[in-house]
């Protein structure tokens, strides 16, 4: 059973290009978080998506960022027209429920560079 | 004043030492998470836990929900214990975890 899946790894881009970034959940999970983790801060909780629905994106950038994650196929976070300041590691974490006390399971992260 | 704090930031500590990482936090949770982030940037969750304590292998876990507060320990530590350890709390819904900025701890020979 395969963990969490992110790719790419590490994705470079120009300012002003896209960047979309992927999160395959473990199996059978259909609860999918995405955090960011800028460089010397912490990570933020950015959006949580359930199978075809964003159910909170409270933390998601007004503009320039979206997330989806489709019946069929991994959860894309997409950043358009890309800024230096969006350089940071995005980690996707997946869980079977939405209970309290669920354990998460983190992927190993995207690194976005922004030239 | 961030609602989650940890202590200390920085921590070395020779082999086989015991250790302790603190979070303090200062909102109302239903469940506080410690995470493990490798030198490479993977992130493991430890435990989770929202009352008591927990115990796997080395480590263990504990909570004070009256104080707010919570304790990692690792005891006999080993340079492969060398990670960033994160404290994290749940505020009431599944989704979102507030972090804390996390303990860089290096354990040497």
């Amino acid at each position: 059973n395969a963990g969490v899946m992110q790719n790419p790894r590490h994705l470079v881009r120009r300012r002003g290009q896209e960047a979309r970034l992927r999160c395959s959940p473990m199996k059978g999970h259909s609860h999918v978080y995405w955090y960011r983790q800028l460089p010397e801060e912490g990570l933020k909780f950015m959006v949580y998506l359930q199978k075809e629905n964003i159910i909170d994106e409270s933390g998601m950038p007004k503009e320039r960022f979206s997330a989806e994650f489709p019946k069929e196929g991994p959860s894309i976070l997409r950043i358009q027209q890309v800024v230096r300041g969006d350089s940071a590691a995005y980690f996707c974490a997946s869980s079977p429920t939405n209970r309290i006390n669920e354990k998460l399971f983190f992927g190993s992260g995207t690194q976005l560079s922004v030239l | 004043k961030n609602e989650v704090e940890q202590s200390p930031q920085n921590l070395t500590a020779q082999e086989g030492e015991f250790i302790t990482i603190n979070c303090s936090y200062s909102v109302g949770i239903s469940a506080l998470h410690w995470l493990q982030q490798h030198p490479g940037g993977g992130i493991v969750s430890l435990f989770m836990l929202s009352s008591g304590k927990k115990k796997h292998g080395r480590l263990i876990a504990t909570i004070n929900i009256q104080e707010k507060h919570s304790s990692l320990h690792i005891t006999a530590s080993h340079p492969r214990d060398s990670a960033v350890y994160i404290c994290a709390v749940n505020t009431g819904t599944a989704s979102k975890l507030t972090f804390g900025t996390g303990t860089r701890l290096q354990v040497t020979l």
